[in-house]
């Protein structure tokens, strides 16, 4: 199938532990994202990287630091997590230039829950 | 800055009616607008995108408009059905960045 996956699911950790959440995309995007959606539901952009390479960082803290090892994939590894981290995270990827209109795509995304 | 707002933030519809789902951006100079759905606890699914050269797009029972020009969009949801519940967010993606800005959303109920 194709479509973009992220790990894991779920992530239920303690304040100051550093975790990850992994994102793969196979539909030959060449741009990937992070996006965070609060307890509000509202979504807002973190990251984007273009080909490997950051293009977007959204006054976003320095514990999270994304890393793209190639354009497929765009990780996210959080550090010192507080309570405040607690949201969903959502992976998305799309094409820069995108004349047929086909858009962005999600995963599925990520519920963090530091306690 | 470009500002995304949605009206209103929850419907509540017997099923079978028509409804129109509201969406206003800041800024004209849009690359695209893209309607998703989100089901609770969910991912996004893609709905609808409208090129910023388009003023509409049709999807079965689904149609969404755009008028870049007073900055609005609408999603028309035709003979509305229980299964057609979810939050229904609008997102557009501005000219000179590859992004998307967020409405807050509609939550939708549409009762049997």
């Amino acid at each position: 199938d194709t479509a973009v996956s992220q790990t894991p699911k779920y992530l239920v950790t303690q304040m100051g532990n550093d975790k990850s959440i992994k994102c793969e995309q196979n539909l030959g995007h060449d741009t990937m994202y992070w996006y965070k959606q609060d307890s509000k539901k509202f979504l807002k952009i973190m990251f984007s990287y273009n080909n490997k390479e950051l293009i977007i960082n959204e006054t976003v803290p320095n514990r999270f630091s994304p890393k793209s090892p190639d354009k497929a994939h765009l990780n996210l590894h959080i550090n010192s997590l507080e309570l405040g981290d607690s949201a969903v995270y959502f992976c998305a990827s799309s094409r820069e230039a995108d004349p047929e209109g086909r858009g962005y795509t999600f995963g599925s995304g990520t519920r963090l829950t530091v306690v | 800055k470009q500002e995304v707002t949605q009206i209103p933030a929850a419907l509540s519809v017997p099923e079978g009616e028509n409804l129109v789902l509201n969406c206003s951006f800041t800024d004209s100079a849009i690359y695209n607008l893209q309607w998703f759905r989100q089901d609770p606890g969910k991912g996004l699914t893609s709905l609808l995108l409208i090129q910023s050269s388009q003023r509409e797009q049709t999807s079965g029972r689904l149609n969404a408009s755009l008028d870049k020009s007073s900055g609005r969009s609408t999603l028309y949801i035709a003979a509305s059905q229980p299964g057609d519940s979810a939050t229904y967010l609008c997102a557009v993606r501005p000219g000179n960045t590859g992004k998307l800005i967020f409405g807050q959303g509609t939550t939708l109920q549409v009762k049997p």
